[in-house]
């Protein structure tokens, strides 16, 4: 089966780092995605990665692993409206979207 | 941009009705839509795939005769919850793609927040 691990929840400081990490088993791979959803919203989209590395955009960045079906989100100077829950998404060999129950995160003054 | 809208944000219902919630990608043409049910605290769960002009495909498990999907238009979609009843209580959201069979990126509408009395 298909399958998309995140912790369930997180709590970090206002203005620290916090990862939060992604691993996944699909039937095939065609990209990563992170999606940012705050309480009673959409998802909005953050990043994708589909070749392994770093990407970085402004605060946030994404890392992949394909050869360890990982991933992870870094989120920089924490900021109180980072609270929300984080999706991570993996589209397979059918370009279909496999979606982790996502991470909520905590930031504490 | 890329802009989806759908209405109503929130609708409150009695037993038995039924209830259309429409999807509009507002700024580009939607080839593919796609419609998702979220459970407290949940995940999103994939109920079906519509393109314009062809039946949705629903993912198993989804009534097709409860949830009825029309997509009308490159512009339009509507879900409609037939008969519904409390334990069809949820948050409905739905994605537009550019591509076919979501190849390229789902843009997300805001949601409708459907409660079943």
């Amino acid at each position: 089966g298909q399958n998309i691990d995140q912790p369930t929840e997180m709590t970090a400081t206002e203005g620290a780092i916090v990862q939060i990490n992604c691993t996944y088993q699909t039937s095939g791979f065609n990209g990563l995605f992170w999606y940012q959803q705050h309480a009673g919203e959409a998802p909005t989209f953050l990043s994708y990665n589909v070749l392994d590395g770093l990407e970085e955009k402004g605060r946030f960045s994404s890392f992949l692993s394909r050869s360890k079906g990982y991933s992870y989100l870094l989120l920089k100077e924490l900021q109180m409206k980072d609270s929300a829950s984080y999706l991570c998404a993996v589209r397979d060999s059918n370009y279909q979207l496999i979606w982790g129950a996502g991470t909520k995160l905590i930031i504490k003054p | 941009g890329a802009v989806v809208s759908q209405h109503p944000s929130r609708v409150i219902c009695k037993s038995g009705t039924s209830v259309k919630i429409e999807c509009r990608s507002l700024d580009f043409q939607a080839t593919t839509m796609f419609w998702y049910r979220q459970f407290p605290k949940k995940s999103l769960m994939l109920m079906a795939t519509s393109n314009e002009g062809s039946k949705a495909t629903y993912e198993q498990g989804v009534e097709k005769d409860k949830f009825l999907i029309n997509h009308a238009s490159l512009t339009l979609s509507t879900l409609t919850v037939t008969s519904a009843h409390p334990e069809d209580s949820s948050f409905y959201i739905c994605s537009a793609s550019k591509g076919t069979s979501g190849s390229d990126e789902q843009f997300f509408g805001p949601g409708t927040r459907l409660t079943v009395l």
